[in-house]
């Protein structure tokens, strides 16, 4: 079964602009993790962000997480074509499993 | 290796026969994760490995799946009499250590069609 829920389920926008993301989750976890896959095939981690913590930056990207909402947003910054890829939010509880959401697709036009 | 690799990368086979998909996972990485993906979903645990042996297999749907890890490193996921249903993106994973907090480096996965 799946925890998480992203939204949208499609994104589409022009090279440029900002893109955003939303995950919702539904027990209580340890870490919340980013991925981006393209065209189907292996998982690049992008960030993680701890329970513990609001917001996060890395590069283009910043997420946040509200623990009290079970939400948690990642947001590219001036996208680019090549950031054109299927993006999943994951949580790890205390234990080692991954549990992912359905994904966003997302799509940079040029 | 650099990363986790998968062979092969397509599997095509018939109903009802028996498919091996290997794993190498990146080297000194004592965990090791599979992973199912169906088309338009998310990835989903099938086992996870810490050294040797399987620690939680929970995520297996039935006995018709196992999977191995005899030293610790290569890990193979063994499927009997496939189904059309197990048509999907088999994902393999590994990290350092206990997964709560710790990056899970993903192969490219191997494609698997059952006719």
């Amino acid at each position: 079964s799946q925890q998480g829920e992203e939204d949208p389920q499609a994104l589409s926008i022009q090279e440029g602009e900002n893109a955003t993301m939303n995950c919702s989750y539904k027990t209580s976890i340890n870490n919340l993790q980013w991925y981006r896959q393209n065209s189907g095939r292996g998982l690049v981690h992008l960030i993680l962000i701890r329970s513990n913590e609001r917001e996060k930056h890395s590069g283009r990207l910043r997420v946040t997480l509200d623990t009290s909402k079970k939400s948690s947003s990642l947001l590219i910054t001036a996208s680019r074509a090549a950031d054109t890829a299927s993006y999943f939010c994951a949580t790890a509880g205390s234990n080692y499993k991954l549990t992912f959401g359905k994904g966003t697709l997302l799509t940079v036009n040029p | 290796g650099a990363g986790v690799s998968q062979t092969p990368s397509n599997k095509v086979t018939e109903k009802g026969k028996y498919v091996e998909l290997r794993c190498d996972p990146i080297s000194g990485h004592t965990a090791l994760y599979w992973y199912r993906q169906s088309l338009g979903q998310g990835p989903e645990f099938l086992i996870y490995f810490q050294g040797t042996g399987a620690a939680d297999d929970s995520g297996l749907p039935n006995d018709r799946f196992f999977a191995v890890r005899p030293e610790g490193s290569v890990s193979t996921l063994k499927i009997q009499r496939t189904e059309r249903g197990d048509s999907a993106v088999y994902l393999c994973a590994s990290s350092s250590g206990l997964a709560g907090g710790i990056e899970q480096f993903f192969g490219p996965g191997t494609r698997l069609t059952v006719l």
